[in-house]
């Protein structure tokens, strides 16, 4: 069953506006990533987050996570055209080192309008 | 470059057919997966092998099967393919706890 749960769908904002993006998920988890997917491409790995850890940071990327709610979000600092694509969450199970499966959220679409 | 490569790229076949997808990486990851996006985009996990070994099958069809040769490649077999097995299959290798990285995809067509 999915594990992750994506909100909005699909979001569509001006170039230079934040983006937000939230995930929530079911089951206890060792770490969160999150994975960038442009139209007909691979995924891009863009941040991991410990299930330790409250907040992370890299570049325009600021991810939160709290345990106690399952949830995750994903903001992106004034947006660029470049940044439209797809967003995944991924949760990996705690005890799963070796071998660990990424279970996907269902992805947000967001489009960066210029 | 450093990465993962998959090839084909793209694959139209007919019913029936047998084909193969090749996966290597050149990271020096110990961890290989197979995953299927279908065409919602969902993207599940079928295979994760780790040096050569078998770690996580998941419930895929028999016709489905990987092959590890060594811990830089992963390749996966589909015999008798069907219309529903039409979606983008990635490879993706991973060392530890760290982020995956994934090949650019195979789109598997199947007329």
């Amino acid at each position: 069953s999915q594990q992750g749960e994506e909100d909005p769908q699909a979001l569509s904002i001006q170039e230079g506006e934040n983006a937000t993006m939230n995930c929530s998920y079911k089951t206890s988890i060792n770490n969160l990533q999150w994975y960038r997917q442009n139209s007909g491409r691979g995924l891009v790995h863009l941040i991991l987050i410990r299930s330790n850890e409250r907040e992370k940071h890299s570049g325009r990327l600021r991810v939160t996570l709290d345990t106690s709610k399952k949830s995750s979000s994903l903001l992106i600092t004034a947006s660029r055209a470049a940044d439209t694509a797809s967003y995944f969450c991924a949760t990996v199970s705690p005890g799963e080192t070796s071998g660990s499966r990424l279970t996907f959220g269902e992805g947000t679409q967001l489009t960066v309008n210029p | 470059d450093t990465a993962v490569s998959q090839t084909p790229k793209y694959l139209v076949t007919q019913m029936g057919n047998d084909k193969s997808i090749k996966c290597e990486q050149n990271l020096g990851h110990d961890t290989m997966y197979w995953y299927k996006q279908d065409s919602k985009k969902f993207l599940k996990i079928m295979f994760s092998y780790n040096n050569k070994e078998l770690i996580i099958n998941e419930t895929v069809p028999n016709r489905f099967s990987p092959k590890s040769p060594d811990k830089a490649h992963l390749n996966l077999h589909i015999n008798s393919l069907e219309l529903g097995d039409s979606a983008v299959y990635f490879c993706a290798s991973s060392q530890r706890v760290s982020g995956y990285t994934f090949g650019s995809g195979t789109r598997l067509t199947v007329v």
